[in-house]
């Protein structure tokens, strides 16, 4: 069956190092992956779209690689804030159905 | 441009009552999505809606779950009756996406209902 992976340990890093959150799948073909954010209390928000035939994408102080045969996908923060801590959600997409979601990996980093 | 409004935002019921929940998406965004996130868990698709038509309702649990999407715009979901392990956050998303599929376009997610069952 298909099935995502993201660490289900929070990730703990220093104010100013790049955190590194990893997300496998396996069972998928994925055309496109999928990041978003979200918050105690609130709905997820979307960060990033990263394509099969795309291997980097970057956005300010975020980058997504997309490694179709690793079947990996890691998202880095560089420049690590207090406010980057959140949980952070991958979702491979496949076709042209609806998002299934990892279970998340809580980033905390310390001023 | 507006968010996605859900309502209410939080609900305590008793096992075996009813309870519904109501979406309003973005405008002009024909996609819907309910999604179920239990604490600790990602985010668990319920149903979605193309305008007014179902989709996908496959993981709808639907001896107690219905939903229903009216003018192709606002949207309610309903349990009936409430089991304990139905306590979580209903979270309804929309997206702009109609025939290129969600690969080229995020969701927008509203806060979120978070209803718990005792």
């Amino acid at each position: 069956s298909q099935k995502i992976e993201q660490n289900s340990e929070a990730l703990n890093i220093q104010e100013g190092k790049t955190a590194t959150l990893t997300c496998n799948y396996t069972n998928y073909s994925p055309a496109y992956l999928q990041w978003y954010r979200q918050d105690p209390g609130r709905g997820p928000v979307f960060l990033l779209l990263i394509r099969e035939n795309e291997k980097e994408k970057r956005k300010e102080r975020l980058k997504v690689t997309f490694d179709t045969t690793l079947k990996q996908s890691l998202f880095h923060i560089t420049a690590s804030q207090p406010a980057d801590s959140a949980t952070y959600l991958c979702a491979p997409v496949t076709g042209r159905r609806a998002l299934t979601f990892g279970s998340g990996t809580r980033l905390q980093v310390q001023p | 441009e507006a968010g996605v409004a859900q309502s209410p935002r939080y609900k305590i019921i008793e096992k075996r009552q009813s309870v519904a929940f109501w979406c309003n998406p973005i405008s002009g965004h024909a996609t819907l999505y309910w999604y179920q996130q239990i604490l600790g868990q990602g985010p668990k698709l319920l149903i979605q809606f193309q305008n007014n038509g179902v989709v996908d309702d496959s993981q709808l649990p639907k001896d107690r779950f219905s939903a229903e999407r009216l003018k192709g715009v606002d949207s309610t979901l309903k349990i009936q009756p409430a089991k304990l392990e139905d306590s979580a956050v209903y979270l309804c998303a929309s997206s702009s996406y109609r025939d290129r599929g969600p690969g080229n376009y995020g969701y927008t997610f509203g806060s979120g209902t978070r209803l718990t069952v005792v």
